[in-house]
């Protein structure tokens, strides 16, 4: 089964505002990661936080990590039109398992 | 930054017939990559691990003898579709992990396999 599970599985925004994608996982983990994907391309890593941080940022990208409930959001801030992409949540399989499962993803559109 | 090279990206091919993806890690030694397969609209699923020198684990649902994995080197990995089929058509991931780099994983840019 799906480890992670995204929500809005798709958001449309305009240019300018902020855009919110919440992720929840089954297991224990001791991080999670969030990807992004153009359409048609490979997956870029875009930030991992560990089990022990409740939030972090990179540049216009905002995690927090919610381990009581199981839940992450990614919060892009100033969006652009060049983050359209679909982004998604990935959880090791097990604990600290190299393997990394992926969530269905949100696919977010930003309009100029 | 490290870089995971996939080829083709793209192969039409005909019912029958086997395809070859390589995917190779072009500044880093992988011991490991993963295989992904990605249908439309849809998340990645994890096909199989491959581990350099050693047999493939494969991921439960995942004929072995249908997707044949070679890791024979540190900095390749193939993943070979056998006696392809319509349903096989799909988008073929890559992507390893770079020991210098922590747990994140590095993609290739994928293969999209159509079959005839």
């Amino acid at each position: 089964s799906q480890q992670g599970e995204e929500d809005p599985q798709a958001l449309s925004i305009q240019e300018g505002e902020n855009a919110t994608m919440n992720c929840s996982y089954k297991t224990s983990i001791n991080n999670l990661q969030w990807y992004r994907q153009n359409s048609g391309r490979g997956l870029v890593h875009l930030i991992l936080i560990r089990s022990n941080e409740r939030e972090k940022h990179s540049g216009r990208l905002r995690v927090t990590l919610d381990t009581s409930k199981k839940s992450s959001s990614l919060l892009i801030t100033a969006s652009r039109a060049a983050d359209t992409a679909s982004y998604f949540c990935a959880t090791p399989t097990q604990g600290g398992s190299e393997k990394l499962v992926f969530g269905k993803g949100t696919k977010l559109t930003v309009n100029p | 930054g490290a870089v995971v090279s996939q080829h083709p990206s793209w192969v039409i091919c005909k019912s029958g017939t086997s395809v070859k993806i390589e995917c190779r890690s072009l500044d880093f030694q992988a011991t490991t990559m993963f295989w992904y397969r990605q249908f439309p609209k849809q998340s990645l699923m994890l096909m199989a691990t491959s581990n350099e020198g050693s047999k493939a684990t494969y991921e439960q649902g995942v004929e072995k003898d249908k997707f044949l994995i070679n890791h024979a080197s540190l900095t390749l990995s193939t993943l070979t579709v056998t006696s392809a089929h319509p349903e096989d058509s799909s988008f073929y991931i890559c992507s390893a992990r770079n020991p210098a780099g922590g747990e994140k994983l590095f993609f290739g840019s994928g293969t999209q396999l159509s079959v005839l």
